[in-house]
């Protein structure tokens, strides 16, 4: 069976600074990877998306993921947070195409920005 | 291009009494499933479908039903509301795509009170 860690449940962080969001995920066979942003009050939107392509994957708004097989991880990453980011993240694995690509996600994190 | 249209947007049950949450998607997906989304628990897949006619339970599948008579509908029906069905529901759709697993699109939510 496939599962999704977010470490930290929220995070706060100061304008400009860093954003780094932590995933690890579980999956018997290659795994496809997503994040998904979630405004308030809205359905979630893909940041990006990991297909095997690349290990480094650029996605909207200045995210990037890099996806580490050794560590079984697929944290996301945003050099300087602007107040726009303010959101909750979602990681998230797909299953096989026979079960119509169905998603596990991660419990989320709830990003905070400090002016 | 209107994507996935849930409705209705909000909606407050009695215990016991019963409803349908409508999707309709008009990207001509032949995947789409059901997830409710739950503080601190991410969004947890209820049933998804891979066609017209074919449908399968998901992770929590107890206490609803769906059926898939066109590509574009898949509702959500509660048999006998519960207040432990409180929650967010979201429907999704996506395509096979013909290598690399697809993102999928949301729409934008029903929130669900049973009292």
């Amino acid at each position: 069976a496939q599962s999704v860690t977010q470490l930290g449940s929220h995070v706060s962080v100061s304008e400009g600074a860093l954003v780094l969001l932590r995933c690890n995920y579980s999956s018997s066979v290659p795994p496809y990877l997503f994040w998904y942003v979630q405004y308030p009050n809205q359905g979630l939107q893909l940041l990006l998306k990991y297909t095997s392509a690349a290990t480094l994957v650029k996605g909207i708004n200045g995210f990037e993921a890099e996806f580490k097989k050794s560590e079984t991880s697929f944290h996301l990453t945003k050099p300087s947070a602007h107040m726009s980011d303010a959101a909750e993240y979602f990681c998230a694995v797909s299953g096989p195409k026979a079960a119509g690509n169905k998603l596990t996600f991660g419990g989320g994190t709830r990003v905070l920005v400090k002016p | 291009n209107a994507g996935v249209t849930q409705t209705p947007k909000f909606q407050v049950l009695k215990t016991g009494q019963s409803m349908t949450l409508q999707c309709a998607q008009d990207m001509n997906h032949e995947y789409m499933s059901w997830y409710r989304q739950d503080p601190g628990m991410g969004l947890r897949l209820i049933h998804y479908s891979v066609g017209a006619g074919i449908t399968d339970q998901g992770e929590v599948p107890n206490g609803y039903n769906v059926s898939r008579s066109t590509t574009e509908d898949f509702p959500l029906r509660l048999l006998s509301a519960a207040p432990s069905q409180t929650s967010v529901y979201f429907c999704a759709s996506s395509s096979p795509g013909t290598g690399a697993r697809t993102e999928a699109f949301f729409g934008q939510g029903t929130r669900l009170t049973v009292v």
